[in-house]
């Protein structure tokens, strides 16, 4: 079976410091990981994704995710956090293939940016 | 990107009442749409698949005669709650996948439907 966990319900830092926000999932195949973000009254946006190619992958807005097989991680960090970067943050693993709409999604984690 | 609309981004309703949400693919046509709901505090879970010109496939749990999915059209799928109740409050989000994968990425999402029933 396919699930995933978010460590971390709450995640505090200051603007400037670096984040991390934790993933870990379970699955009997392949996985195929995302991370989403969410922001107040807008729909998810895909921040970047892992499906079996290198497993540093770098999405946007400055941020990036190690896919480690051996830890079934894949958290999300970021060197130096914005104001802006506030906001719901979602880890995904999907069903089959990458970009199904069969996704598991974390149970998020809300990130707050102090100044 | 690709850009799906959903619409009305909130909605309040008396109990009893139907209420129905939309979702559109505005560049791209999405023969897969996905329809989430978001309970306070909790993460998404996927109600049901829907393929346009068929009929929709629920995930364990969901009521189908409650959430009644429409997919006629290549650009808009619908999700109406019937006799809603208090505890349908949620919010709602539609996705749609472009098969195509035109704009690099295959799965977007709406901006949601937050749905207040009294």
């Amino acid at each position: 079976a396919q699930s995933v966990t978010q460590l971390d319900s709450h995640v505090s830092v200051s603007e400037g410091t670096p984040v991390l926000l934790r993933c870990n999932y379970s699955s009997s195949y392949s996985p195929s990981l995302f991370w989403y973000v969410q922001h107040p009254n807008k729909g998810l946006q895909l921040l970047l994704k892992y499906t079996s190619a290198a497993t540093l992958v770098k999405g946007i807005n400055g941020f990036e995710a190690e896919f480690k097989k051996s830890e079934t991680s894949f958290h999300l960090t970021k060197p130096s956090a914005h104001m802006s970067d506030a906001a719901e943050y979602f880890c995904v693993v999907s069903y089959y293939s990458s970009n199904t709409g069969k996704l598991i999604f974390g149970q998020g984690t809300t990130l707050q940016v102090k100044p | 990107g690709a850009v799906v609309s959903q619409h009305p981004s909130w909605v309040i309703c008396k109990s009893g009442t139907s209420v129905k949400i939309e979702c559109r693919s505005l560049d791209f046509q999405a023969t897969t749409m996905f329809w989430y709901r978001q309970f306070p505090k909790q993460s998404l879970m996927l109600m049901a698949t829907s393929n346009e010109g068929s009929k929709a496939t629920y995930e364990q749990g969901v009521e189908k005669d409650k959430f009644l999915i429409n997919h006629a059209s290549l650009t808009l799928s619908t999700l109406t709650v019937t006799s809603a109740h208090p505890e349908d409050s949620s919010f709602y989000i539609c996705s749609a996948r472009d098969p195509s994968g035109a704009s690099g990425e295959k799965l977007f999402f709406g901006s949601g439907t937050q749905l207040s029933v009294l």
